[in-house]
């Protein structure tokens, strides 16, 4: 079936140097939604991306969508220890009517900060 | 709200036996969708529901794996018989509209072990 591929799996950083993570389709997608999930919690709602292009801002935390709509980053500048955790992108297809599917989930990019 | 409420949060049970995990989502919220994460094989979608209805099943891995949402505020997935493979972190979550872009909102999860 469809996939949407996260890389890296891991990334190990210093506290204070910057993080990114990058989701890419084959296919178009409507949107894009962005999880980080805590160590031992559940996955929790960032932002969505709909419009080509687009980029977002969350404090430290930037997140893009690509012009071509198949791909999205998320990056985070001067990292800290509260980073900690598993970043999912989650990204839906459109299909031949113009509605969308039910989103398909990366594998997720684990993000290990060293104090 | 309370969020996604999920029962057992931890279940612990021998190879052979029947396990159930439940879910209530939040009130109001059209779309129930349950997942089931490991390491080996990330965050999987087993099944999801619009009013009630299933609509793909598609990710259930096994006949030994079924799901019911006899009402909107009550969904089963059960696993019978349950095998030491399916020790995993089995998530529900809810949203308001599956195809239209709404975010969804995990319930924090039900660990199991089968020993």
């Amino acid at each position: 079936g469809q996939q949407v591929m996260q890389i890296p799996q891991y990334q190990h950083v210093q506290e204070g140097e910057d993080f990114t993570t990058y989701c890419n389709s084959s296919t178009t997608l409507s949107n894009i939604q962005w999880y980080k999930q805590r160590p031992g919690g559940h996955p929790v709602f960032l932002i969505q991306l709909v419009k080509s292009g687009e980029v977002k801002k969350q404090k430290r935390l930037t997140f893009q969508f690509g012009e071509a709509k198949k791909n999205s980053s998320l990056h985070i500048t001067a990292t800290q220890t509260t980073d900690v955790g598993t970043y999912f992108c989650a990204g839906r297809l459109t299909d031949l009517s113009g509605g969308s599917y039910i989103p398909t989930f990366g594998r997720g990019t684990s993000l290990i900060v060293h104090p | 709200d309370a969020g996604v409420i999920q029962s057992p949060r931890h279940e612990v049970t021998e190879m052979g036996q029947e396990v159930t995990l439940r879910c209530k989502p939040i009130s109001g919220h059209d779309y129930l969708f349950w997942y089931r994460q490991t390491m080996m094989r990330g965050l999987e979608l087993l099944i999801y529901f619009n009013n009630n209805v299933p609509i793909d099943d598609s990710g259930m891995p096994e006949d030994r794996f079924s799901a019911k949402m006899p009402n909107a505020s009550f969904s089963t997935l059960k696993i019978q018989p349950s095998e030491p493979r399916d020790s995993a972190v089995y998530f529900c979550a809810s949203s308001l509209a599956g195809t239209g872009g709404s975010e969804q909102f995990f319930g924090p999860g039900t660990r199991l072990t089968v020993l």
